[in-house]
């Protein structure tokens, strides 16, 4: 299972570009990238999900190089609703198991006025 | 929408008591998570189910169990509640199949949580 690594925290400013990089160089072939978000008192939910090159949906951008080893979360134009707290999740996780759920230590974003 | 429900937002209980935490998912989804949420650590399995009756360790059943008897509630116990199970509680809910255009694979979907205290 690839571990990850992410900063513990992050400072921006509304209206900026914040770019979140998640490291797991062990990576597998089929493994892979899960990105979730969690505002206080809540639970995480989804925000993108990819496994090589670039994927884009209505909240985020997630940028995979080609050899894997990192992934970067993209969120364009912040506000202060953006403040939360960011997992990486990396795992093949087309065939459910415990065995490849480890969310981590997630990384604090705080966004500024 | 999915909907994940947890039976209590606040729970207090006293050591040695034990403990139900009760979680139903509206969507039909075969797969069910508990997790526990702590300062610094992050979320940490500490069980998971893929069918009714059927259930796997996470990384930190010790001191929990759980049980699936129908498809849309997962019950996780403490057996005897000790003040280290304090703690914030989350149910999770997924299925295995491909949503959406972009074809994402078991995007799980969280209730709001249970904080319990145990004294």
């Amino acid at each position: 299972l690839a571990k990850t690594t992410q900063p513990i925290s992050m400072d921006s400013y509304e209206g900026q570009e914040v770019n979140i990089t998640c490291s797991h160089n062990n990576i597998a072939t089929n493994d892979y990238i899960t990105w979730y978000q969690q505002f206080p008192s809540q639970g995480p939910r989804f925000i993108i999900q990819g496994y090589k090159t670039k994927v884009t949906n209505e909240v985020a951008s997630l940028f995979i190089p080609a050899d894997r080893k990192s992934s970067t979360l993209s969120l364009p134009r912040v506000s202060l609703s953006d403040t939360a707290v960011y997992y990486c999740l990396v795992g093949d996780i087309r065939y459910s198991s415990a065995s490849k759920i480890i969310f981590g230590s997630g990384t604090r974003l705080s966004i500024r006025p | 929408d999915v909907k994940v429900t947890q039976s209590s937002r606040y729970l207090v209980k006293r050591t040695g008591e034990k403990v139900f935490l009760e979680c139903v998912q509206d969507m039909d989804h075969e797969n069910m998570f508990w997790y526990r949420q702590d300062p610094g650590l992050g979320l940490r399995l500490i069980y998971f189910s893929y069918d009714v009756k059927m259930k796997e360790k996470g990384d930190i059943p010790e001191g929990y169990s759980v049980s699936r008897e129908k498809k849309e509630r997962f019950s996780l116990i403490l057996e005897s509640a000790s003040t280290n199970q304090t703690s914030m509680y989350l149910c999770a809910s997924s299925s295995p199949g491909v949503r959406g255009p972009l074809n994402v694979y078991n995007e799980q979907f969280f209730g709001p949580g249970t904080r319990l205290t145990v004294l």
